[in-house]
């Protein structure tokens, strides 16, 4: 069964960097993509981006000025990187595995709350 | 950039249908968007229960379908339970490697 747990601080200084990493057992972590999608609290989902296995990204626009989505095959892990985070980056941060020939969102991690704050 | 369009909230009965959709903000959505409902409980992470339009996923019982209807994508609940009352939120695959999310409806039971 494959398994996905983020990992990393749960509280970031503003104008500091957000770093989270997810890791994948149970699995091959090649032939997918990796996302990360966000909440903010009481807030819906919003897809930040993915890492293909072979280190291709793809970023959300609105996003994309301030995210790096990098992957370490030899770990099975891949990491999330938000500069300059405001408040307006607190959310519970999950990692998800993209399966293209399904098209589904298929595997989850539970979650991670990341919150700004000096 | 284009919004992923739902009902704040509904209401259904007890053993009642609900059907809840997921539109554009600028055009129709079809099956060409792979749109995917997934379901999330208070403090959970959200699971599929539909993909690729109409494809219910692995444990997720009949009564809850995918469709296009008209310009929308839907998802139908028939026989509705106590526990389906929860947050659904739906995904569309806008192209170029880029998905949006919905902005979720929240489903009472009552």
């Amino acid at each position: 069964q494959v398994q996905l747990q983020e990992s990393g601080p749960g509280l970031v200084k503003p104008s500091e960097t957000l770093s989270l990493t997810c890791t994948v057992s149970g699995g091959s972590i090649s032939d997918y993509h990796w996302s990360w999608i966000r909440q903010p609290p009481g807030r819906g989902l919003e897809w930040i981006g993915y890492v293909y296995y072979n280190g291709d990204t793809k970023y959300n626009p609105s996003l994309k000025s301030r995210v790096t989505i990098s992957i370490d095959t030899s770990k099975d892990q891949f990491s999330l990187k938000v500069t300059s985070v405001t408040a307006a980056d607190t959310a519970v941060y999950y990692c998800a595995r993209y399966d293209k020939w399904l098209r589904d969102f298929d595997y989850w991690g539970q979650g991670t709350l990341v919150s700004v704050s000096s | 950039q284009t919004v992923v369009t739902q009902e704040p909230s509904f209401s259904v009965s007890p053993g009642g249908t609900v059907t809840l959709t997921c539109g554009l903000s600028s055009g129709s959505v079809s099956t060409s968007y792979f749109p995917s409902w997934l379901q999330q409980t208070p403090g959970q992470a959200p699971r599929t229960l539909i993909y690729s339009t109409n494809t219910r996923s692995s444990g997720v019982p009949d009564r809850f379908s995918g469709s296009i209807l008209g310009n929308k994508a839907a998802l139908t609940i028939t026989g509705a339970q106590a526990d389906d009352e929860c947050d659904y939120y739906c995904v569309l695959y806008m192209g170029s490697g880029v998905w949006v999310f919905g902005g979720g409806t929240k489903l009472t039971v009552l």
